[in-house]
C-alpha cells in the first residue's frame, strides 16, 4: 500500500513569507495528488489537484509541484498571512481509484 | 448551497454502549465516505458509497461497525458496542463521482469520546 510521509512537525514562518510543504510518498506514483486545507474542529478543505504529467499547478497564492522521479510534491503559500495557519494535508490516490491521506503538517504563519 | 451535514458534532459515551452517527451529503453527490480520524493523522478511510452500494468497505471494523446508505442519499455509522480505542473525529464527505479525480467535500465531523 501506498506510504505517504509528510512533515509532522509544525512550520513557524514570518508573515510575507513563502511556506513550502513537502509531501513524499513510497512506492507507485499516483495519477492525481490532492491538496487539502484542515483547521481545528472543521473537516478538511479541497485546494488543489494536479495530475502525473502536470509539473506544476498554480492558484491564486498556491502553488504544487509534482515530481514523479522524486515521489515528492510540493505545497507553496507565497506572500504568507496569519490566516493561511492550518494543518495542511496531502492525499494520493491509490490505484484502487480512492484517496490515501497524509498525517498533515501544521503551519503557523507569525504576524 | 449547504455543506455536509453531520449530527452530532460531539458524542460522549460509556465503553460497551452503542453509537450513531449521521451524515446527509451534499444533493446530487452520489459518493459518500466515511474516514476515521485521530489526533495528529490524517482521514482514514473506512467505507465508500456508490449511490446506495458500498463499494470499498475494506477498512470497517466489521465486527462492531456497520453503516448503511438507504435511498443512496443520508448515510449512518453506527458503532456497537464502541470500545475505548474509537475515540477518534469519524468524517463524512461527498464527491460527485468516484474517481479519485473528484475533490471531496467534507463535513465537520462528529467528536467521539468514549470513557
Amino acid at each position: 500500500s501506498q506510504k505517504i510521509e509528510q512533515n509532522s512537525e509544525a512550520l513557524n514562518i514570518q508573515e510575507g513569507k513563502t511556506a513550502t510543504l513537502t509531501c513524499n510518498y513510497t512506492n507507485y506514483s499516483p495519477a492525481y495528488l490532492q491538496w487539502y486545507r484542515q483547521d481545528p474542529g472543521r473537516g478538511p478543505v479541497f485546494l488543489l489537484l494536479i495530475r502525473e504529467n502536470e509539473k506544476e499547478k498554480r492558484k491564486e497564492r498556491l502553488k504544487v509541484t509534482f515530481d514523479t522521479t522524486l515521489k515528492q510534491s510540493l505545497f507553496h503559500i507565497t506572500a504568507s498571512q496569519p490566516a493561511d495557519s492550518a494543518t495542511y494535508l496531502c492525499a494520493l490516490d491509490n490505484a484502487g481509484n480512492m484517496l490515501t491521506f497524509g498525517g498533515g503538517t501544521r503551519l503557523m504563519v507569525k504576524p | 448551497e449547504a455543506g455536509v451535514v453531520q449530527s452530532p458534532r460531539y458524542k460522549i459515551i460509556e465503553k460497551k454502549q452503542p453509537v450513531a452517527f449521521w451524515c446527509n451529503p451534499i444533493s446530487g453527490h452520489n459518493t459518500l465516505y466515511w474516514y476515521l480520524q485521530n489526533l495528529g493523522q490524517g482521514p482514514e478511510l473506512l467505507i465508500r458509497y456508490e449511490n446506495e452500494e458500498a463499494v470499498d468497505d475494506s477498512q470497517l471494523p466489521k465486527d462492531r461497525f456497520s453503516a448503511e446508505r438507504l435511498k443512496g442519499v443520508d448515510s449512518t455509522l453506527k458503532i456497537q458496542p464502541a470500545e475505548l480505542g474509537d475515540s477518534a473525529v469519524y468524517l463524512c464527505a461527498s464527491s460527485l463521482g468516484g474517481s479519485s479525480y473528484n475533490e471531496q467535500f467534507f463535513g465537520p465531523g462528529t467528536r467521539l469520546t468514549v470513557l
